[in-house]
C-alpha cells in the first residue's frame, strides 16, 4: 500500500500571496496523483489529476507539479475562497485508494 | 449537469445495520465506475468501496466482510449495506463517480453515520 504524506498540516499564507503544498508518496506513483479542495461543511471537490491537469472549471491560479514521490499544489494568488482544506490521492496502484492525511490552508 | 445525492445515514447502535443511497442524475451510474469514500469527524478522507462496471467490487480491508457495494440500474442508484456497525465507522459517508483512471471527478454531499449507545 502506498502511503501519502502531506506538509505542512497546516499553511498560514495571507490573501494575495502564493500557496505551496506537498505531497509525499512511499513509493513512485508515477503521475497518477490527484488534489482535491475540500471547504467546511461541503464535499471535496477534484482540483487536478494527472499531477497537472486542471479538473473542469478550476481556475488557472491552481497548478500542479511532479513525478514519480514529490508532488506540488501550488496557488498562484490566493482568494478568500481558496482557504480551504487540501487532499492528495495517488491512483497508480489500486485498491487500495490512499489519500494523503489533508493540509489545511488558512489566512494570515 | 452531473449530480449524486446521498440518503439512508442516521443513529445507529454498535451491531447494528444501515443501508445508504446514492441517487445520480446527468449519467448513468451502470456505465461508470463508482465509490464510497468516509470522512470520520474531524479526520480525513478514508477510501471505502469500490463498484466496477462489470460488477466487480473492492473494498478496503476496515469493512471487508460488514459493508457491501451494490447498485440498481433501473433506479440509477449506488447502494452501501453496512452490517455489523462499530463506533469506529462514525463518518460522513460521500459516494462518488469514479474515473477510469482512478480519482473521483464528481461528489455526493454526503450522508452522516453516527454509531454509538
Amino acid at each position: 500500500e502506498r502511503v501519502m504524506t502531506q506538509s505542512p498540516a497546516t499553511l498560514s499564507v495571507s490573501p494575495g500571496e502564493r500557496a505551496t503544498l506537498s505531497c509525499r508518496a512511499s513509493q513512485s506513483v508515477s503521475s497518477s496523483l490527484a488534489w482535491y479542495q475540500q471547504k467546511p461543511g461541503q464535499a471535496p471537490r477534484l482540483l487536478i489529476y494527472g499531477a497537472s491537469t486542471r479538473a473542469t472549471g478550476i481556475p488557472a491560479r491552481f497548478s500542479g507539479s511532479g513525478s514519480g514521490t514529490e508532488f506540488t499544489l501550488t496557488i498562484s494568488s490566493l482568494q478568500s475562497e481558496d482557504f480551504a482544506v487540501y487532499y492528495c490521492q495517488q491512483y497508480h496502484n489500486w485498491p487500495p485508494i490512499t489519500f494523503g492525511q489533508g493540509t489545511r490552508l488558512e489566512i494570515k | 449537469e452531473v449530480q449524486l445525492v446521498g440518503s439512508g445515514g442516521g443513529f445507529i447502535q454498535p451491531g447494528g445495520s444501515l443501508r445508504l443511497s446514492c441517487a445520480a442524475s446527468g449519467f448513468t451510474v451502470s456505465s461508470n465506475y463508482m465509490g464510497w469514500v468516509r470522512q470520520a469527524p474531524g479526520k480525513g478522507l478514508q477510501w471505502v468501496s469500490l463498484f466496477y462496471t462489470g460488477g466487480t467490487t473492492y473494498y478496503a480491508d476496515s469493512v471487508k466482510g460488514r459493508f457491501t457495494i451494490s447498485r440498481d440500474n433501473s433506479k440509477n442508484t449506488l447502494y452501501l449495506q453496512m452490517n455489523g456497525l462499530r463506533a469506529e465507522d462514525t463518518a460522513m459517508y460521500y459516494c462518488a463517480k469514479f474515473s477510469r483512471m482512478g480519482y473521483f471527478d464528481y461528489w455526493g454531499q454526503g450522508t452522516l453515520v453516527t454509531v454509538s449507545s
